[in-house]
């Protein structure tokens, strides 16, 4: 089945650690994202690509990193200068900014 | 700024009942307009799209609503059911861009 495939679903990461949250997909959707979103408030961006090989901050990139290297794979680093990661992080992609599909999203939480 | 904004930020009904969700936006220039809907712990799924022509559309016990003029869209949930607890959240499309607007949702809880 096509969809979208988020890893780890559950993430504890000690304070000074780098993890990386992997996102695949087999939609062959073009554009790709990933929100974060902490209870009670709305997905906010992190970063997004339109294509391969290139990406763009969203609202709140700072303390993360990103690459798309291949269209499938749009994988999440959260780095040390992240000071608060605790979060839910979604990854989606859509053809052209339209419909977004979402993964079941991964929960990181800093010890 | 594009900002979309909704209303009630949560509700609490009892099953069986009808309810309205309401969703305001400045978003320019506008291209489609969705509600998604979010179970607690997974990722949000598309309920409903809504273009700029269209002022209803129903998705079974779902009716979602669009007034360009105001710029107010309200999505309608008939009867509801147990499995209607969930976030549902409004998203403005923007013509020619990849970034669609979010609101924060509308938190339902659905009582026995």
């Amino acid at each position: 089945d096509g969809g979208i495939t988020q890893s780890p679903k559950y993430l504890f990461r000690k304070e000074g650690q780098n993890v990386t949250l992997s996102c695949e997909q087999n939609l062959n959707h073009d554009a790709m994202y990933w929100y974060r979103q902490d209870p009670g408030q709305g997905l906010r961006l992190i970063y997004y690509s339109q294509i391969v090989n290139d990406f763009q901050k969203g609202d709140i990139a700072e303390g993360y990193s990103v690459s798309r290297e291949k269209k499938e794979s749009f994988p999440l680093t959260v780095t040390s200068a992240q000071k608060n990661p605790t979060a839910f992080y979604l990854c989606a992609s859509s053809i052209d900014g339209g419909e977004l599909f979402f993964g079941e999203g991964s929960r990181l939480t800093v010890l | 700024k594009n900002q979309v904004e909704q209303s009630p930020q949560s509700l609490i009904i009892l099953e069986g009942k009808n309810c309205t969700l309401q969703c305001n936006y400045t978003v320019s220039p506008f291209s489609n307009l969705r509600w998604y809907k979010q179970d607690t712990g997974r990722g949000p799924v598309s309920l409903t799209i809504m273009t700029f022509s269209e002022n209803t559309k129903s998705n079974g016990r779902y009716t979602a609503t669009l007034d360009a003029d105001t710029k107010q869209s309200s999505l309608h949930i008939t009867a509801s059911q147990l499995s209607d607890s969930a976030s549902y959240i409004c998203v403005v499309e923007s013509g020619g861009s990849y970034i669609p607007t979010f609101g924060r949702g509308t938190s339902l809880i659905v009582h026995p």
